[in-house]
């Protein structure tokens, strides 16, 4: 059955490092998403993707968070100059345009 | 106000108990529901979707109330391995097709 695959699986980082979060989506789908959920805390939405570009963002999603589909299978996130507070798992989803959203197994990022 | 709001429980039952988790969303936009488990520290993974005449999926069923706002979900006979959160969600279509989670409520099942 195909899935999203997410990489690493988990990134420990220094604050003020760059990180480049990275997934795989479904290869047929359209839609595709980043989310990030901070321990104990609900699922939150940061970016969807659609046709190579950004559909819609939430207000997360400032100028330290970009994302890119370099070669048409690959879709990552990356956030330029981590702070503490970034520390979160992060999922990456994926969309065949139905509604339903496949979850990658997430990507636990820790800012020291 | 939340967009998708849900009781975090926990909400803690016996091995064979029928449970409920409500959800309202306020978003009257809202095109589809599901209904997502989450277990510890994993991804969230599609438990059901929710149509308008409710719908069954062997021990689980959803339903949804348009005019109220409101969905549902009944797990029968509750089972051990169904501990987890689980998440209310929807979709909006228009804004990115994007998923918009209630903040779960967390069932625990006891022997």
């Amino acid at each position: 059955e195909p899935e999203v695959t997410q990489t690493p699986s988990h990134q420990v980082t220094q604050m003020g490092q760059e990180v480049i979060l990275r997934c795989v989506p479904i290869s047929n789908h359209l839609y595709f998403y980043w989310y990030r959920q901070i321990l104990g805390q609900k699922v939150e939405f940061l970016v969807s993707f659609y046709n190579n570009e950004i559909s819609e963002k939430s207000e997360i999603f400032d100028d330290q968070f970009s994302v890119e589909r370099p070669d048409g299978s690959n879709f990552t996130l990356k956030i330029r100059s981590t702070k503490l507070e970034d520390s979160a798992m992060y999922f990456c989803a994926s969309n065949p345009g139905q509604g339903i959203a496949f979850f990658g197994q997430g990507t636990r990022l820790t800012v020291v | 106000r939340k967009e998708v709001e849900q009781d975090p429980g926990p909400f803690n039952v016996p091995e064979g108990a029928t449970v409920a988790f409500n959800c309202t969303y306020s978003n009257s936009a809202s095109q589809s529901f599901f209904w997502y488990r989450q277990d510890c520290r994993k991804e969230p993974k599609l438990l059901m979707s929710v149509y308008s005449s409710g719908n069954e999926d062997g021990r689980f069923t959803a339903q949804l109330n348009r005019a109220s706002q409101y969905i549902s979900l009944l797990i029968r006979d509750s089972k051990l391995s169904d501990s987890a959160t689980y998440l209310c969600v929807v979709n909006a279509y228009g804004a990115g097709n994007m998923l918009t989670f209630g903040g779960g409520t967390r069932l625990m099942v006891k022997p």
